[in-house]
Parts: C-alpha cells; sequence; structure tokens
C-alpha cells in the first residue's frame, strides 16, 4: 500500500514533442506529490509538486495532472528540449506521523532527440 | 546548488568496514532526511531526524545508525558493509517536515 507505480521505465521523444510520465498510489492518505529531476552524478532537484486540492498544476513547460479518484499524476513535459534528458521521479507522501518522507516511483530515464 | 551539502563526494572501502556520511542541511532546515539509491531499489527512504530528534524510520539495516548534531548537521554510520551496500547515498532537508524537501549531491559508496 505503500508503492508508488511510474511508467514508462524509458523513454525516447523528439525535441518539441510530449513527454508523459504516469504515476499510480495506492494509499489515499498520500496529499503530496512532487516530481524530481535528477542528472547523473546529481542529486534529485524538486521540479513541481502538488496537492490533491487541485487537478492540475502548471509551471513553465512542465504540468502536473492529479486525478484523485484513480490515484494517478502524471507529469508533462511541453516543448521537450534535449535538456530535458534526464531521469525523472514522482514521489508521494501522507500526513501519517508528520514526517514527510517520501515513497518514489522507480523512476524513468527520459531522453530527448534533437 | 540545493543548499545541502554532503561529503565526501566518493568513498571506497573494503568489506567489513565502517565508514560515516556527513550532512550539513540548508539554512534553517530542522528536518533531515536520508536515502538510499541503488540500481535495482531506486530511491528508498531510511531515516529522518527532525531538530536532533530521530523523526521516522525506514527500510534502515540494523547496521546503519544516523544522528542529528546540535548544529542540525546529521551522519550516517554505516559498519560491517557488504558489497550490497554499494549504493548512492543522499541527504535531503526541509524547514519542517512536510515542507519541500531540497536534496544534496549525494555520497557514492563503493565496497569492495
Amino acid at each position: 500500500q505503500q508503492q508508488v507505480k511510474q511508467s514508462p521505465q524509458s523513454l525516447i521523444v523528439q525535441k518539441g514533442g510530449i513527454s508523459i510520465i504516469n504515476c499510480a498510489y495506492e494509499n489515499t492518505a498520500f496529499d503530496y506529490f512532487p516530481w524530481y529531476q535528477q542528472f547523473p552524478g546529481k542529486g534529485p532537484a524538486l521540479l513541481i509538486a502538488i496537492r490533491p486540492d487541485v487537478s492540475e498544476k502548471k509551471e513553465g513547460r512542465f504540468t502536473i495532472s492529479f486525478n484523485k479518484s484513480a490515484k494517478q499524476f502524471s507529469l508533462h513535459i511541453m516543448d521537450s528540449q534535449p535538456g530535458d534528458s534526464a531521469t525523472y521521479f514522482c514521489a508521494a507522501s501522507g500526513p501519517s506521523g508528520n514526517t514527510g518522507k517520501l515513497i518514489f516511483g522507480q523512476g524513468t530515464t527520459l531522453q530527448v532527440k534533437p | 546548488d540545493s543548499g545541502v551539502t554532503q561529503t565526501p563526494k566518493h568513498l571506497i572501502t573494503a568489506t567489513g568496514q565502517r565508514v560515516t556520511l556527513r550532512c550539513s542541511p540548508r539554512s534553517g532546515d530542522l528536518s533531515v532526511y536520508w536515502y538510499q539509491q541503488s540500481l535495482d531499489q531506486g530511491l528508498q527512504f531510511l531515516i529522518q531526524y527532525y531538530n536532533g530528534e530521530e523523526r521516522a524510520k525506514g527500510n534502515i539495516l540494523e547496521r546503519f545508525s544516523a544522528q542529528q548534531f546540535p548544529d542540525l548537521h546529521s551522519e550516517l554510520n554505516l559498519s560491517s558493509l557488504e558489497l550490497g551496500d554499494s549504493a548512492l547515498y543522499f541527504c535531503a532537508s526541509s524547514p519542517q517536515p512536510r515542507d519541500e524537501a531540497f536534496f544534496g549531491q549525494g555520497t557514492r559508496l563503493t565496497v569492495v
């Protein structure tokens, strides 16, 4: 019940295209859903996050869509650029214990071809 | 730069040894998290400290321990190291639990 399932494992997109990464969770108590971007040799960097009181959040070319009833959320990268090539992780956390610990998906390696 | 500093960046050690990884959180952050990243397990939560006290424990082995000091820096101690402990170890910090967490650059541990 603590798992977050992420798909696809890898993704190849042409420059200018839309990259879509999906995540599903089981624990209905989760109430915070961040996405992290990680480049080789670097730590995960917070990209964008959403809480379940909204169904969509947009920051620049990055959009999170959230479907509470389906227990799914996704990251859309519009106008994908070669510089977006990285590994993306979705994550979730809930109020239990007031900890903020994150449960991560397995990651998606995105390659944007020029 | 996230503002979270981890040292050392790389560490190579032999099986059976003990190592200490260090983390300095962002200025003002009271909460520190440790995560392990391996190829087969992904990013796994190990342990969290808040203002010097242990707040949450994840899949942390008994051979591993951590603490947070009065100046809020944290150390992760790994002992009786095994080959399978080879991984990236990340520290993250946030002002309060459940605030946005920012990760350091990690320590790459190689056990030979």
